[in-house]
C-alpha cells in the first residue's frame, strides 16, 4: 500500500516555463514533507521541504505547496532550466518513533526542452 | 570537505557470497540508513540508525544486516538470504528530518 504516490511518471517542459510536480499522501500522519532530486547513478539530492503547519515554502526558483486537506503537495520549478532535468522523488515523515524515516514516491521524472 | 561517501561505487558478486557495502559520514550525524533502489521504484528503507550501538529494521530488511559500532560508520551486509540483491544501494544520514545522501553503490551479483 502506497502512502506517497507521484502519479506521473513523466513530464516535459519547454525550458523557461513551469514545471509542476504533484505529490499525493495517505497517512494522515505525516507532517514534513521533502523534495528530493536525483540523476541517474547519483545520490538523490535534498531540494526543498515543508513542515504541515505551513502551506507554502518558497526557495529561489522552487516552491512547495502543502494542501493538508486534500493530501497533497507540489513542487514548482519556475523558470525551468535544462539542468533541472532529472528523476524528482517527495517524501514525507511523520511524528512518533518513526518520525526520521522517510517514506518515498517513485519518482516523477521531468525532461526540459531547450 | 564535509560528506557522506560510499564505497565502491560498483560492486560485482557471485551468488550466494556475502558483501559489505562501506558509508562513512563525516556530518556529526546522530541518525543513518539504508535505502534500497530498483529500476522504476522509489527509495525503500533497509535499515536505520538513531544512534551508535543501536539499528532498527526498516520495511525491506530480510536478506540484510548492519552494524552501528561508530558515530561516522553504517556498513550494511548484503547476504546470500536476500533473494535479490542487484540493486542500487544509498545510505543517507541526519539530524532532524532532513536526509542527506551519499552518491550510492551499484552491486550486480552475477
Amino acid at each position: 500500500d502506497q502512502q506517497v504516490k507521484q502519479n506521473s511518471p513523466s513530464l516535459s517542459v519547454q525550458e523557461g516555463r513551469i514545471s509542476i510536480l504533484n505529490c499525493d499522501y495517505t497517512n494522515s500522519m505525516f507532517d514534513y514533507f521533502l523534495w528530493y532530486k536525483k540523476y541517474p547513478a547519483e545520490g538523490p539530492t535534498f531540494l526543498i521541504s515543508i513542515s504541515s503547519i505551513k502551506d507554502k515554502n518558497e526557495d529561489g526558483r522552487f516552491t512547495v505547496f502543502l494542501n493538508k486537506s486534500a493530501k497533497h503537495l507540489s513542487l514548482h520549478i519556475v523558470p525551468s532550466q535544462p539542468g533541472d532535468s532529472a528523476v524528482y522523488f517527495c517524501a514525507a515523515s511523520g511524528v512518533g518513533a518513526g518520525s526520521y524515516q522517510l517514506t518515498f514516491g517513485k519518482g516523477t521524472k521531468l525532461s526540459v526542452i531547450p | 570537505d564535509g560528506g557522506i561517501t560510499q564505497s565502491p561505487k560498483y560492486l560485482f558478486r557471485k551468488e550466494g557470497q556475502n558483501v559489505t557495502l562501506s558509508c562513512e559520514q563525516n556530518l556529526n550525524h546522530d541518525a543513518m540508513y539504508w535505502y534500497r533502489q530498483d529500476p522504476g521504484q522509489g527509495l525503500r528503507l533497509i535499515y536505520y540508525s538513531q544512534i551508535v550501538n543501536d539499528f532498527q529494521k526498516g520495511d525491506i530488511a530480510e536478506g540484510y544486516s548492519v552494524s552501528r559500532e561508530k558515530k561516522e560508520s553504517f556498513p550494511l551486509t548484503v547476504t546470500s538470504a536476500q533473494k535479490n540483491p542487484t540493486a542500487f544501494y544509498l545510505c543517507a544520514s541526519s539530524t532532524g528530518n532532513t536526509q542527506y545522501f551519499g552518491p550510492g553503490t551499484r552491486l550486480t551479483v552475477l
